[in-house]
């Protein structure tokens, strides 16, 4: 069975830091993955996404994320973070059967 | 191009009643998802809907169900209503099956259950 664990709950950062959202998942083969972002009463909208190829992969405002198939991890990371950039981010594999399995998700604060 | 839309926005009911929900997903895509969003279990997956056809169903029990017609909108219907079932309910269609597409959710139906 596939799993997917994001370990920080809630993650605050100063406006202009960097930032590093940890997700590790659990999967047999190559996965399917995706990073998220919910803002507060809206869906989650796609930062980004991996398939094959360049393990390094760039999204949607400013986002990037990088596959490390030794550590089963897929860390979204942003230069210099705005404070348009708190919500919730999820991360999420595709695998058995074309399921999917979303992590518990990681809440950023942004400090001004 | 419009967005994934979920009807209503907002619903409360009572336990033991049922509730539809309704997603209409963007124009030309063919795949729905439907999910339950709780601050207790977080994002888990219900069901996917494919050309009128569930693919995947997640780990619910058989009180929640769902369909799909021909022009791709979905509904869910959750029958015997229980407080457990209080819940954001998020849509999310894509071009073809979702299994390796990219999803695009809609605002979800918030529903509480009194």
């Amino acid at each position: 069975a596939q799993s997917v664990t994001q370990p920080d709950i809630h993650i605050t950062v100063s406006e202009g830091a960097s930032l590093e959202l940890r997700c590790n998942y659990s999967y047999g083969a190559t996965p399917y993955l995706f990073w998220y972002v919910q803002s507060p009463g809206q869906g989650l909208q796609l930062l980004l996404k991996y398939f094959s190829g360049d393990t390094l992969v760039q999204g949607i405002k400013g986002f990037e994320a990088e596959f490390k198939r030794s550590q089963s991890s897929f860390n979204l990371r942003k230069p210099s973070v705005h404070w348009s950039d708190a919500a919730e981010y999820f991360c999420a594999v595709v695998g058995d059967a074309g399921k999917s399995t979303f992590g518990d998700g990681t809440t950023l604060t942004v400090k001004p | 191009k419009a967005g994934v839309t979920q009807t209503p926005r907002y619903l409360i009911k009572t336990r033991g009643q049922q509730v539809t929900l309704s997603c209409s997903p963007i124009s030309g895509h063919r795949s729905v998802s439907w999910y339950q969003q709780t601050p207790g279990q977080g994002l888990q997956f219900l069901f996917e809907y494919f050309s009128e056809t569930q693919r995947n169903k997640g780990n619910f029990p058989g009180r929640f169900s769902g369909r799909q017609f021909s022009n791709s909108r979905s509904e869910m219907n959750v029958s015997t209503l229980e407080l457990g079932d209080s819940a954001l309910y998020l849509c999310a269609s894509s071009v073809q099956e979702s299994s390796y597409n990219e999803q695009f959710f809609g605002p979800g139906t918030r529903l509480t259950v009194l």
